[in-house]
């Protein structure tokens, strides 16, 4: 099953706010974590990451902020524009069954208006 | 772009046909892997490759094969479509693996559908 999964699947912003994408996961041993962005017809872009060891990581526009007390993880846009409408994923990598695996949330559609 | 290159990017097949997908890679990076995403499922992995004919079998293994003769291309081949998987299939590369922190970068998708 998913250990990873996102708040909300659908994210309206108007163009110039900020956008918060959350994502929440269970598993407390997670100890690296990777934001994607997927436009249509194209494949996930890396966007971002962070290891279990920091809170906080920036980027261009882009933070994400981990909370590991909650397990939760989100992915900040500032100034967001047109582009930046797409389907935005958080991928965590687990230990599993002896083994190392990167699980994927389902994502949430960002739509940007004008 | 991360010099991944997928073919074909869109196919439509029968039912009971074999299909292969390639995935070609200039990174020279270790790790490949196949991936298909299907709505309400996410990305789940179907093989991955660690190297030079090594290979292991993902979460959603059954009705697949991969082979890896080289570093650059891995193949995906589907022995005999089925109407369950249709669906879009990405290839994804790595330079480490998942224990070392696994930034994993995708190929464009092929687009497959079996009637």
């Amino acid at each position: 099953g998913e250990s990873v999964g996102l708040h909300l699947p659908t994210l309206s912003v108007q163009e110039g706010d900020n956008s918060i994408i959350n994502c929440a996961y269970s598993n407390s041993a997670s100890d690296y974590f990777i934001w994607y962005k997927q436009e249509s017809g194209k494949g996930p872009q890396f966007i971002i990451d962070i290891r279990s060891n920091m809170d906080k990581r920036q980027g261009q526009r882009v933070t994400v902020l981990l909370n590991k007390t909650v397990k939760h993880l989100s992915l900040q846009i500032a100034a967001t524009q047109p582009g930046d409408s797409a389907v935005y994923f958080c991928a965590e990598n687990i230990y599993e069954a002896g083994d190392y695996k990167l699980s994927f949330g389902a994502g949430t559609t960002v739509t940007v208006r004008a | 772009d991360a010099g991944i290159t997928q073919s074909p990017r869109h196919k439509v097949t029968e039912t009971g046909t074999p299909v292969t997908l390639r995935c070609h890679q200039t990174e020279n990076h270790r790790y490949m892997y196949w991936y298909r995403q299907d709505p309400g499922h996410g990305l789940r992995l179907i093989h991955y490759s660690y190297g030079v004919k090594d290979t292991d079998k993902g979460e959603v293994s059954d009705g697949y094969s991969v082979s890896r003769s080289k570093t650059e291309d891995f193949l995906l081949t589907l022995e005999s479509a089925t109407s369950s998987q249709t669906s879009v299939y990405f290839c994804a590369i790595s330079e480490h693996g998942a224990s070392s922190g696994n930034t994993i970068y995708f190929g464009e998708g092929s687009w497959l559908t079996v009637v």
